[in-house]
This record gives structure tokens, C-alpha cells and sequence, in this order.
């Protein structure tokens, strides 16, 4: 059974970098695309990024300039960074397997994210 | 606005069929790309209910059906039960972007 789960701090201040990390088990990072997706308190659902181990990356154009995302495969996980966050940012941040051409499988459970000073 | 539009809620009593459109335009859904559909519980994460607009992942009842025709795709729900009250995504792809539809808000009557 795969299994994600997103880890990090839970709160960050305007202007500072957000960092997450998504540990994967039950699967290998070096197989398949694996992606970032957000979601606002109350509001919808928003695509991040997506990375395979190969390198092969794509980014929502609107977050493009603020986003990077890395994998690790010794540990098997991996990772999102947002610089700059202001307010809008405060989302529940989920990793899930699947790239921005498909869809998405599992997903971890979610951390929430709060931007505030 | 999303790209992808569904209508905020439907409801139907235990027993019917529901359906939740989920409309694009020529760029995405039109323009040949899959649609997928979520299902979300207050305080869960989604849940891959559809994918490839009309496949159903393993454990899924065959309660739940995707379809697809030209920049629109439904998701039908038969035999509707109190446990189907969730929130129900679509997604696919536009522009060089993941999209996912607004949401539609399921209650059971």
C-alpha cells in the first residue's frame, strides 16, 4: 500500500520561504512523477508542480517564479520550497503521486500551512 | 474562477442518480485531454474516484461513472447513499497547467 505523508513547519512569516518535504513508502520515488497540490481554507483545489526523479519538472505559471521542487531517492522522498509566502499562501499543502499530465494517487493526508507574522 | 466549471451543489435522496457536470472549453476537456474526479471529506484529503474519464480505481463501487463528451465530462452517482455526501472534484489539463473544477458540494436528502 502506498503511503505519502508531508512534512514541515506549520507556520511561516510573509516574506520567508515555506518548505515541505513528502515521504513516500509502499513505492519508489524513481518510478513515477510526483506532485505538489494546494488547497485554501474553504476554496478548491490549486496544482503546485510536479518532478519525476529524472528531472523532468513543470510548474503552475502563476507560482512558476516563487517554486522549486527537488527529489531525493536514498531517502525516498521529496520536496517543495514557496519563497517569498504572503497570506494567500495559507493553504493545506497535500503530496500526490501523479504528474500534471494525469491524474493523482494517492495523496497524503495534508499539512495546513499558515503565513502569518 | 475556475477553468473548469461545476455547479457549487446538487442533491438527491438515497436511491437516485445524481449527476455533476463539469464544463471546459476548447483547450482543455475539448481539446482531447482526460478527465479525472475526486471525492473529499470535510478534513480529508481527495480521493481519486474516476480517472481517464470513465475508469474506476480498484474499490471503487460501480455506483460511481465518468463520461466525457466534447468540452463538457459528467460524473453520475446511482443508488445514491448518505455516505456519497462529500465534496466532488473534476480535473484535466489546459495551457500547460493541471486545472481542477471548482468543486460540487453533494448532499444526501
Amino acid at each position: 500500500q502506498v503511503q505519502l505523508q508531508e512534512s514541515g513547519p506549520k507556520l511561516v512569516k510573509p516574506s520567508e520561504t515555506l518548505s515541505l518535504t513528502c515521504t513516500v513508502s509502499g513505492d519508489f520515488i524513481s518510478v513515477h512523477y510526483w506532485s505538489w497540490i494546494r488547497q485554501s481554507p474553504g476554496k478548491g483545489l490549486e496544482w503546485i508542480g510536479s518532478i519525476s526523479n529524472s528531472g523532468s519538472i513543470s510548474y503552475n505559471p502563476s507560482l512558476k517564479s516563487r517554486v522549486t521542487t527537488s527529489t531525493d531517492s536514498s531517502k525516498n522522498h521529496f520536496s517543495l520550497r514557496l519563497t517569498s509566502v504572503t497570506a494567500a499562501d495559507t493553504a493545506v499543502y497535500y503530496c500526490a503521486r501523479g504528474s500534471h499530465l494525469s491524474w493523482f494517487d494517492p495523496w497524503g493526508q495534508g499539512t495546513l500551512v499558515t503565513v502569518s507574522s | 474562477q475556475s477553468v473548469l466549471t461545476q455547479p457549487p451543489s446538487v442533491s438527491g435522496a438515497p436511491g437516485q442518480r445524481v449527476t455533476i457536470s463539469c464544463t471546459g472549453s476548447n483547450s482543455n476537456i475539448g481539446a482531447g485531454y482526460n478527465v479525472h474526479w475526486y471525492q473529499q471529506f470535510p478534513g480529508s484529503a481527495p480521493k481519486l474516484l474516476i480517472y481517464g474519464n470513465n475508469n474506476r480505481p480498484s474499490g471503487v463501487p460501480d455506483r460511481f461513472s465518468g463520461s466525457k463528451s466534447g468540452t463538457s465530462a459528467s460524473l453520475a452517482i446511482t443508488g445514491l447513499q448518505a455516505e456519497d455526501e462529500a465534496v466532488y472534484y473534476c480535473q484535466s489539463y489546459d495551457s500547460s497547467l493541471n486545472v481542477f473544477g471548482g468543486g460540487t458540494k453533494l448532499t444526501v436528502l
